[in-house]
């Protein structure tokens, strides 16, 4: 099963931007992973910000975004605000078999 | 509005098996795929698997093919997840998500998550 690799954790001065990166041990990650963003706070369930690389939700703040960067995905942060402060999560597809990363835990 | 709504908490004896529920809402239950993913205690989320509704047929990571399987009962628009025999290794809270297909992108999406059912495995 492949390996999907994110920063264990990373910090950002509020109204500072980050940029969170998704890596696949079996080689450049594409569109064709339909990579996943998911934010979790504690004691919540996960709520999903990006889908398809870039395609955002209606309860997405404009402040995230999705894109392809150096064969992995990423999730940028642009004007972190105290309450982005969470774990997040990628999720990559492998031919109908689904992984996560291991998690970002994001401090604000 | 749509909802998915899961099964209260569990605890179960190591050799019993334990099923959790999803109920879903809002929405034509067959018309959708269900993911179930789990999260042990402090650790990162766990992708399991995903069903069909309208089939039942199903799809899980090889680590669970053994000994979880998922069902339906399209009647009362539920998912069911089992797992035989869990270990304390499969403490952990279990999620069911919603794939929904967004038209406008092409790409399909978990828009919609159950609250999730804390499983406790212990003697």
């Amino acid at each position: 099963q492949a390996v999907v690799t994110q920063e264990p954790s990373l910090t950002v001065s509020p109204g500072g931007t980050v940029t969170l990166t998704c890596g696949s041990s079996t080689g450049p990650v594409t569109n064709s992973h339909s990579p996943y963003w998911f934010q979790q706070k504690p004691g919540l369930a996960p709520r999903t910000l990006i889908y398809g690389t870039i395609n955002k939700h209606s309860w997405t703040p404009a402040r995230f975004s999705g894109s392809l960067l150096g064969g992995k995905a990423a999730l940028t942060l642009s004007g972190a605000q105290p309450e982005d402060e969470a774990d997040y999560y990628c999720l990559l597809s492998f031919t109908g078999d689904w992984v996560f990363g291991g998690g970002t835990k994001l401090t604000v | 509005q749509v909802q998915l709504l899961q099964s209260g908490a569990e605890v179960v004896k190591p050799g019993a098996s334990v099923t959790v529920s999803c109920k879903a809402s809002g929405y034509t239950f067959s018309d959708n795929y269900l993911h179930w993913v789990r999260q042990a205690p402090g650790q990162g989320l766990e992708w399991m698997g995903w069903i069909n509704p309208k089939s039942g047929a199903t799809n899980s990571a090889q680590k669970f093919q053994d000994w979880v399987s998922m069902t339906r009962d399209t009647s009362i628009s539920t998912a069911y997840l089992e797992l035989d025999k869990p270990t304390s290794d499969d403490t952990a809270v279990y999620f069911c998500a919603r794939i929904q297909y967004d038209v406008l992108s092409g790409h399909y999406t978990m828009d919609v998550w159950g609250q999730g059912t804390p499983v406790t495995v212990s003697s």
